[in-house]
């Protein structure tokens, strides 16, 4: 079926370097991408998000790239903080068709390394 | 700021007791989502409404039940919990989306236990 995933389960990153997580999705009918965080004992929170008609969206510290031609979707975390770790969803929204109905990648984790 | 509330942080029933999970938002949202979390599996859909008194399956909505009496409340019911339910249990809410979908926001989770 169609899944939203991830290349890189766990991400060492020295603080102070950018780090870069990564996500391929599937559904080419998917138009809103969002990135969550997720600090331990927590709920998903949201950081970043684009639709399909942007390419790049940037916010504070956090840029979303995304490219349709290959379906892949990143995100980049400037100058690493260590409330920076924790693990990092990407989800697409499914379209209109689908219930705008999210669906997440299995996860990202970043350890942050003083 | 958008509130999410779980009734439970921690939870723990035995196999087959019926077991009640709940969620309130304050932002009056029409949407509201049950997922579970499991490691490796990221997060799942359960079930999901759009409005009081509706409710549609999600992907994995065997052995979930779920009751929407009111706009900010959503409630997921486990009718007889297996161990197999184990799992942490996130609810979320959003906007009802026109062109597309928007950012949802999250409770904190009930970790479940069912021994």
């Amino acid at each position: 079926g169609e899944s939203v995933g991830l290349h890189l389960p766990t991400l060492s990153v020295q603080e102070g370097d950018n780090s870069i997580i990564n996500c391929a999705y599937s559904n080419s009918a998917s138009d809103y991408f969002i990135w969550y965080k997720q600090e331990s004992g927590k709920g998903p929170q949201f950081i970043i998000d684009i639709r399909s008609n942007m390419d790049k969206r940037q916010g504070q510290r956090v840029t979303v790239l995304l490219n349709k031609t290959v379906k892949h979707l990143s995100l980049q975390i400037a100058a690493t903080q260590p409330g920076d770790s924790a693990v990092y969803f990407c989800a697409e929204n499914r379209g209109k068709a689908a219930g705008n109905k999210l669906t997440f990648g299995g996860g990202t984790r970043v350890l942050v390394k003083p | 700021d958008v509130k999410v509330t779980q009734s439970s942080r921690y939870l723990v029933k035995r196999t087959g007791e019926k077991v009640f999970l709940e969620c309130v938002q304050d932002m009056d949202h029409e949407n509201m989502f049950w997922y579970r979390q499991d490691p490796g599996l990221g997060l799942r859909l359960i079930y999901f409404s759009y409005d009081v008194k509706m409710k549609e399956k999600g992907d994995i909505p065997e052995g979930y039940s779920v009751s929407r009496e009111k706009k900010e409340r959503f409630s997921l019911i486990l009718e007889s919990a297996s161990t197999n339910q184990t799992s942490m249990y996130l609810c979320a809410s959003s906007k009802a989306g026109g062109g597309g979908g928007y950012e949802q926001y999250f409770g904190p989770g009930t970790r479940l236990t069912v021994t």
